[in-house]
């Protein structure tokens, strides 16, 4: 299995929305509609954003939010805050109860 | 609220086995849910290693699978990885988290650096 493609990078100024693509195969992505997204921040563990495309768990902002189109899915950041500078990793399941990964993004806040 | 913590040695001499454990607390294991190991190397990704259910079935990463071993105690509210014939490239920071099936981790470790070095 090999890794989901996101791009290294992004950027957006405060109040602006970006956009992160995560893409995959039909045997992961596509296939299935359990695609999630985590924020982390230096030194600090992964925190889950986004599962099942396009649910956030409570506490997660309405800023943040999922879709998945054939094998990619994006998490839109809306209204950009300092605070959303982060790392952010998709994954998403990948049949037979396998789990893969994104190479990850860093969002900067311009 | 739920809480986990990982322990174990830092240092790991190559060709030993990794071994950790996770302690959770705020949670029954035996309720219910999956608990997964997930690994990130200094400056990369994170990567899946393998998830246990709490009646003892286990999933692992093919990529992982022959050195890999998960197993739970409920007893003690913890689960414990062991990863064998380690090599440089293990050197990772390692967490643990409460996982919905293999699908997402929504509770997760501080995580612990474990350096693979003679």
């Amino acid at each position: 299995q090999s890794a989901l493609t996101q791009p290294p990078s992004a950027s957006g100024s405060p109040g602006q929305s970006v956009t992160i693509s995560c893409t995959g195969t039909s045997s992961d992505v596509g296939g299935y509609n359990y695609v999630s997204w985590y924020q982390q921040h230096p030194g600090k563990a992964p925190k889950l954003m986004i599962y099942e495309v396009t649910k956030r768990p409570s506490g997660v902002p309405g800023r943040f939010s999922g879709s998945k189109s054939g094998n990619t899915a994006s998490l839109t950041v809306s209204g950009l805050q300092a605070e959303d500078e982060a790392d952010y990793y998709c994954s998403s399941y990948a049949g037979s109860n396998n789990l893969v990964f994104g190479g990850g993004t860093k969002l900067t806040v311009l | 609220q739920v809480q986990l913590q990982e322990s174990g040695p830092g240092l790991v001499k190559p060709s030993e086995t990794l071994s950790l454990t996770c302690a959770v607390s705020g949670y029954s294991m035996s309720s219910g849910y999956y608990w997964g190991w997930i690994r990130q190397p200094p400056g990369k990704g994170l990567e899946w290693i393998g998830n246990i259910y709490h009646s003892g079935n286990t999933f692992y990463s093919p990529s992982l699978k022959s050195r890999v071993t998960i197993s739970v105690d409920t007893s003690k509210n913890q689960f414990s990885l062991n990863l064998s014939s380690v090599t440089a490239a293990d050197t990772a920071v390692y967490y643990c988290a409460r996982g919905v099936a293999t699908r997402h981790f929504d509770y997760w470790g501080q995580g612990t650096l474990v350096t693979v070095s003679s």
